[in-house]
């Protein structure tokens, strides 16, 4: 069974440029999140989907990050512009629709310079 | 709110067992996970346990959970090189929505 797919695996950008990363999720998993991992920390949640529809994007900074899962399975993340605080790994995960077990992909690293 | 707490180093010798400790303070955490992080990677889910079990064994892995004292650890029974990663302990009160991250324990094994 194929994994979360991500891309890109590595990002630079200057500041106030504008970056998408691209997310496909294991087959038949309903819910999609995206999460910030900053060097050091764990991983935040910032948006959480359920088929198409936000379930939770409570910490996603809505002034410069935008998320969409227009058909209910890729979904993309924006950030625009970018700061030099969002140089961070970008993971996506997925899981079944209420489901025990999220299953992560292999991140984007972005660096802002 | 949540507040997930680990140590960050430990190191053993390989063959020798290693546990990761975990402490948590949200008591409606009803699952409690270890995930793995290797260098430049995405994170691995290792094992889960639900608040109503006081352990889970899984191969080498060991997971004890002391729901009194808000505590969760992972042993690896056997560490070999290959465990040399990040480990982190994760609590959600809903599965796998919203998970809580600590800030992840470095193991290192010397050969």
């Amino acid at each position: 069974e194929a994994g979360v797919a991500q891309s890109p695996r590595y990002k630079i950008i200057e500041k106030r440029q504008s970056v998408a990363f691209w997310c496909n999720p294991i087959s038949g998993h309903a819910t999609l999140y995206w999460y910030q991992q900053i060097l050091g920390q764990g991983p935040k949640l910032l948006i959480q989907f359920q088929n198409n529809g936000v379930v939770d994007d409570s910490q996603l900074p809505k002034d410069r990050f935008s998320a969409e899962r227009l058909k209910g399975v890729d979904s993309t993340l924006k950030i625009q512009p970018a700061k030099l605080e969002d140089s961070a790994m970008y993971l996506c995960a997925s899981s079944l629709a209420g489901g025990s077990e999220a299953f992560f992909g292999q991140g984007t690293r972005l660096t802002v310079v | 709110g949540e507040d997930v707490e680990q140590s960050l180093f430990l190191s053993v010798r390989e063959g020798d067992s290693s546990v990761i400790n975990c402490t948590y303070t949200d008591s409606s955490s009803t699952y409690l996970y270890w995930y793995k992080q290797e260098p430049g990677a995405g994170l691995q889910l290792l094992t889960y346990i639900f608040s109503n079990m006081d352990m889970k064994q899984d191969q080498r892995l060991t997971v004890l959970l002391n729901k009194k004292d808000k505590h969760l650890s992972l042993r690896i029974a056997d560490t070999q090189t290959g465990d040399s990663a990040i480990y982190f302990c994760a609590e959600s009160i809903t599965g796998a929505n919203n998970l809580f991250f600590g800030t992840g324990t470095r193991l290192t094994v010397i050969p």
